[in-house]
């Protein structure tokens, strides 16, 4: 089974400045898709960035971008110029490739890491 | 409107009473599934839908049951509810690529 990790609980980060959260993960597959999602206060979830596993490069959207190492299993996000609204919850997740068509799209997620940011 | 809508939003309820969360979504997604989000374990699967009157069972699914008889709803219902099943319950879609997952609203669910 696969299982997904997020050993920081809470992090902060100075308004304008760079924080990176981690994520490490462990599965036996090689074909899937790791997603960050963003919970604000909301509940909403809101997908960030989405980085498939056979693409070698680095997905970035705007002021977010990952760190994909997929041999040491590590899945990083760079939230860069940090903003207050990016005060949230974010989930690290895992997603196995369908193309086999057994894995239905269910997802399997790290414990989350509560990020503030200090104006 | 499009998307992906549960109801209620906010639910009190009383230990051994049956609930039912339910989740409608609009875009004919295949495939539908139940999370529960809990402090300290992110969001864990209930129980999934690939198909209409096709389920099965997630990684905590004791305790609750759900059906799929029309491929737009899959309610979710706590036979007898407990306090530890007080939680915050998100309903999900996904085509059947399964490349993106989209999110309802979540539903917080207190049981006294």
């Amino acid at each position: 089974a696969q299982t997904v990790t997020q050993s920081q609980p809470e992090m902060s980060v100075q308004e304008a400045e760079t924080v990176t959260l981690s994520c490490t993960y462990d599965t036996s597959e090689s074909d899937y898709y790791l997603f960050w999602y963003k919970q604000p206060p909301s509940r909403q979830m809101i997908l960030v960035i989405r980085q498939e596993a056979y693409k070698q490069q680095n997905a970035t959207e705007n002021r977010f971008s990952v760190n994909f190492q997929k041999a040491a299993k590590s899945f990083s996000l760079k939230i860069s110029d940090s903003q207050l609204g990016d005060a949230a919850m974010y989930f690290c997740a895992y997603l196995l490739s369908n193309a086999g068509g057994t894995s239905y799209g269910k997802l399997t997620f790290g414990q989350g890491t509560i990020l503030t940011v200090h104006p | 409107d499009a998307g992906i809508t549960q109801s209620p939003r906010y639910k009190i309820t009383e230990t051994g009473r049956q609930v039912t969360l339910m989740c409608h979504q609009t875009w004919s997604h295949s495939y539908m599934f139940w999370y529960r989000q809990d402090l300290g374990h992110g969001l864990r699967l209930i129980y999934y839908s690939a198909a209409a009157d096709i389920t099965d069972k997630g990684e905590v699914p004791d305790g609750y049951v759900v059906s799929r008889s029309k491929t737009e709803n899959f309610p979710l219902t706590l036979e007898s509810a407990t306090r530890s099943q007080t939680s915050v319950y998100f309903c999900a879609s996904n085509n059947r690529m399964g490349t993106e997952a989209f999110f309802g609203q979540g539903t917080r669910l207190t049981v006294v």
